[in-house]
């Protein structure tokens, strides 16, 4: 089965600074997306970034960009210029592309705090 | 871009009622919804997947009797929680799978807080 491990229940990073999430996971899958979502205190759940494992160009959004290790199922979100609003509950989630359902597999969570 | 959304944002009940939920996605169709369940500081748990014109698929430990899920079309499903206990108060969350897109592409709802008095 599909896990998906986030080791960091919390984290913390000052304003302007830049933090790293760790995520693993583990699938027998070699066709798969990663994604991070992130969770705000209205608990809207928003797409931070995706990833596609038969692409080995790591994936970059702005501020966003990931660290993706595909042999060792490593996939980290690095946060440049850290802003308040990023102050949040960061999922790491997983899909196997050739799953009819399409279902997703989160961790557990990293609730980032962002100091001014 | 595409949006889900879920009616009511919040419900109090009492205990031994029942209370649905709604999921819309507005702009696109989906076959596909599935319903989450989120107790505070924790991760989303799947409770089922909503296929529209057929049975709901739960996961291992979700009481079928008492989560009743119906996807009667292309952009609506619903969730009813029957005999409402109050350990039945939670976040939940619905999403749902735009089939005209990549099949990845999954939007959520902005969740319903549900509270049994």
């Amino acid at each position: 089965a599909q896990t998906v491990t986030q080791s960091q229940p919390e984290m913390s990073v000052q304003e302007a600074e830049t933090v790293t999430l760790s995520c693993t996971y583990d699938t027998s899958e070699s066709d798969y997306y990663l994604f991070w979502y992130k969770q705000p205190p209205s608990r809207q759940m928003i797409l931070v970034i995706r990833q596609e494992a038969y692409k080995q160009q790591n994936a970059t959004e702005n501020r966003f960009s990931v660290n993706f290790q595909k042999a060792a199922k490593s996939f980290s979100l690095k946060i440049s210029d850290s802003q308040l609003g990023d102050a949040a509950m960061y999922f790491c989630a997983y899909v196997d592309r050739g799953s009819t359902l399409g279902r997703l597999y989160f961790g557990r969570g990293t609730q980032l705090t962002v100091w001014p | 871009g595409a949006v889900v959304s879920q009616h009511p944002s919040w419900v109090i009940c009492k205990s031994g009622t029942s209370v649905k939920i709604e999921c819309r996605s507005l702009d696109f169709q989906a076959t596909t919804m599935f319903w989450y369940r989120q107790f505070p500081k924790q991760s989303l748990m799947l409770m089922a997947t909503s296929n529209e014109g057929s049975k709901a698929t739960y996961e291992q430990g979700v009481e079928k009797d008492k989560f009743l899920i119906n996807h009667a079309s292309l952009t609506l499903s619903t969730l009813t929680v029957t005999s409402a206990h109050p350990e039945d108060s939670s976040f939940y969350i619905c999403s749902a799978r735009d089939e005209g897109k990549n099949f990845d592409e999954q939007y959520f709802g902005p969740g319903t807080r549900l509270t049994v008095t």
